[in-house]
């Protein structure tokens, strides 16, 4: 099936760093979509990107839809403790625009105060 | 308003044992998904409703598993018997019909010694 690869695995930053992840795709997707999961929690939606190219801000993060509609990029502006968590990317397979999410690997976040 | 809210947030079985687990989703939201994340990984989709149908299920392993949504809006998720391999967090997640923005709840984490 498809596959979403997130890069880094894990990350150690210090409070006040930024943050770039990024996830890529053999397969194009028309959605793409920014999860954080805290330990012991669901996944909670940060961004979502609908268009090749959309560059979409929420707070201190920011997300780009790549323009090759394969890879999608994550970035975490003066990162803080509560940013820790895992970051997932995932869209919809099969190049449908909904219903079956395809998840990435993720990629754990650690900021040390 | 609440959340997606499932139930128990935690479970330890030993294996062979049957297990459920209970998920209230979102008012208005007719899809609900149950999702399987196991250690380390991104979530995996095991079925997928449209009010009470199951319209995606390829992934469930039918020979143990089973989901009912009788009423288009609850959701149990059986597991009968339990394998030490079914140790895992069981997601239920929901949406509007037509959307790929899932909310989740807090999950099960399951445990089979």
């Amino acid at each position: 099936g498809q596959q979403l690869n997130q890069s880094p695995q894990s990350m150690f930053i210090q409070e006040g760093e930024d943050v770039s992840m990024n996830c890529t795709s053999s397969s194009i997707f028309n959605t793409w979509l920014w999860y954080k999961q805290d330990p012991g929690e669901g996944p909670v939606l940060l961004i979502a990107l609908y268009k090749a190219g959309e560059l979409t801000s929420n707070g201190r993060l920011t997300a780009q839809f790549g323009i090759t509609r394969k890879d999608s990029f994550l970035n975490i502006s003066a990162s803080i403790p509560s940013d820790v968590g895992i970051y997932f990317c995932a869209g919809p397979a099969g190049g449908t625009s909904y219903g079956k999410l395809t998840f990435g690997q993720g990629t754990i976040l650690t900021v040390h105060p | 308003e609440a959340g997606v809210v499932q139930s128990p947030r935690y479970k330890i079985i030993e294996k062979k044992q049957p297990v459920a687990f209970w998920c209230n989703p979102i008012s208005g939201h007719n899809t609900l998904y149950w999702y399987r994340q196991n250690l380390g990984q991104g979530p995996e989709l095991l079925i997928r409703y449209e009010n009470e149908e199951a319209v995606d299920d390829s992934q469930l392993p039918k020979d143990r598993f089973s989901a009912e949504r009788l009423k288009g809006v609850d959701s149990t998720l059986k597991i009968q018997p339990a394998e030490l391999g079914d140790s895992a967090v069981y997601l239920c997640a929901s949406s509007l019909p037509g959307a790929n923005v899932l909310t989740f709840g807090a999950g099960s984490r399951l445990t089979v010694l």
